[in-house]
């Protein structure tokens, strides 16, 4: 089983739709978890941290779910501008080669 | 704002050549990383450092190595480039595991 799993999608949504994805992951001493997005041909950049309890940045939202070893990010009232592939990213503790990148989502949003 | 500043946006060099990518960030982090990203196989490590002249292998260091003689700068080499290693090189630094890393632009390397 990989380490992080993601749907490659792409997932192509309408302007204003909710969408959702999650991002498994096999080892449950991952410490630290994240979302980033991508735009083509550029470089990741970090969209939010993901904690425990769950949070939300304006039309984000991030959850954890440590038992079913599991994170997702929620993407209300979408815009055009959120077409990008979001990559999950999970860090162990004590070493710097246990970050793990997933392979990302593709999300489309069409007007 | 951290930056993380790569020394070329495109790169274009022959097999059998010495080729140096450059990483500078301004942040003072501790942990820097080179990784290279593929389509269909996402970011794939291929050293970091931890500490000045400290360095760990990744998931793919074959065909490379690295040089961290100053905190700010992380260097990748091919040491004799070829064409599989055409791809888009990331640096990333972070001051802490476990916190966010910052990536450079990257470099889209082809080796023809």
């Amino acid at each position: 089983r990989k380490e992080v799993e993601q749907d490659p999608g792409p997932f192509n949504v309408p302007e204003g739709a909710t969408v959702a994805f999650n991002c498994t992951y096999s080892n449950s001493a991952s410490q630290s978890f994240f979302w980033y997005r991508q735009d083509c041909r550029k470089e990741p950049k970090l969209l939010m941290s993901v904690y425990s309890s769950g949070n939300e940045d304006g039309r984000f939202t991030a959850q954890l779910n440590r038992a079913s070893q599991y994170i997702s990010l929620l993407i209300r009232d979408s815009k055009l501008s959120d077409s990008a592939t979001y990559l999950c990213v999970l860090t162990g503790y004590s070493s710097a080669s246990k970050i793990i990148f997933g392979s990302g989502t593709r999300l489309s949003i069409r007007p | 704002d951290v930056k993380v500043t790569q020394s070329s946006r495109y790169l274009v060099k022959r097999t059998g050549e010495k080729v140096f990518l450059e990483c500078v960030q301004d942040m003072d982090h501790e942990n820097m990383f080179w990784y290279r990203q593929d389509p269909g196989l996402g970011l794939r490590l291929i050293y970091f450092s931890y500490d000045v002249k400290m360095k760990e292998k990744g998931d793919i260091p074959e065909g490379y190595s690295v040089s961290r003689e100053k905190k700010e700068r992380f260097s990748l080499i091919l040491e004799s480039a070829s064409t599989n290693q055409t791809s888009m090189y990331l640096c990333a630094s972070t001051r802490e595991v476990g916190q966010p890393q910052h990536f450079g632009d990257g470099t889209r390397l082809s080796i023809l």
